[in-house]
């Protein structure tokens, strides 16, 4: 399985923009970077996937590096409700898209 | 309108007394998920359901056990619990057909064991 390494945990101001790295060296080329995070006291949501493109909606955006070694999670605006635990999953599609969830990184935003 | 459903979400059970846990979905998903997530942990799979193939981690152990009796029903049974399977346990799915497997995940279920 792909591992991932993320900042354990970062800080940002409300209505600042947040970028959230997280680097995949070992990506196989057939594996889709999902993204998912978890409020407080919640079961995870889904934020975004991409495969090499950049993708956005309505959440945020997911920038790819070219060697897709690396994406970078974007939140345009952050509000309070955007604090919450941020996961960088790479999945593996042939093994029934079943999620290894890393570290992740802990996502705190100030008023 | 609630997706994934967990019930109960808090639950209480001694020490090696079995106790089961359930989910079900109204989203016609044909993959299911069991989580476990200990306190300050990420969720770790526990095992996966692909349609009727059930699918074992290899670290998860014996005493995890699951049944999927239909498209929206699946249960964790815990055959002898111990104050280390104390955790919030997660049930999410997902459908196969959606190439981006994105999962849906419930409140989950608060196991105390005491």
């Amino acid at each position: 399985d792909a591992k991932t390494t993320q900042p354990n945990s970062m800080e940002s101001n409300e209505e600042e923009p947040v970028h959230l790295p997280c680097n995949h060296s070992t990506i196989s080329g057939t594996d889709y970077i999902h993204w998912y995070r978890q409020l407080p006291s919640q079961g995870p949501e889904y934020v975004i996937h991409g495969l090499t493109s950049n993708v956005n909606n309505r959440m945020a955006s997911l920038a790819i590096a070219e060697d897709r070694k690396s994406s970078t999670l974007i939140l345009h605006r952050a509000t309070l409700r955007d604090a919450a635990v941020y996961y960088c999953i790479p999945l593996i599609y042939n093994q029934g898209g079943k999620l290894i969830f890393g570290q992740g990184t802990e996502l705190s935003v100030k008023p | 309108d609630a997706m994934v459903i967990q019930n109960p979400r808090y639950q209480v059970t001694q020490f090696g007394k079995p106790v089961t846990l359930s989910c079900s979905q109204t989203l016609n998903h044909n993959v299911m998920y069991w989580y476990q997530q200990k306190s300050s942990q990420a969720p770790k799979l526990l095992f996966h359901y692909y349609d009727k193939d059930f699918n074992n981690e290899a670290d998860t152990p014996d005493n995890f056990q699951s049944r999927r009796p239909n498209t929206s029903f699946c249960f964790l049974d815990i055959r002898s619990p111990g104050l280390g399977d104390a955790a919030m346990y997660l049930c999410a799915t997902s459908r196969s057909s959606d190439r981006n497997y994105e999962q849906y995940f419930g409140p989950g279920t608060r196991l105390t064991v005491t």
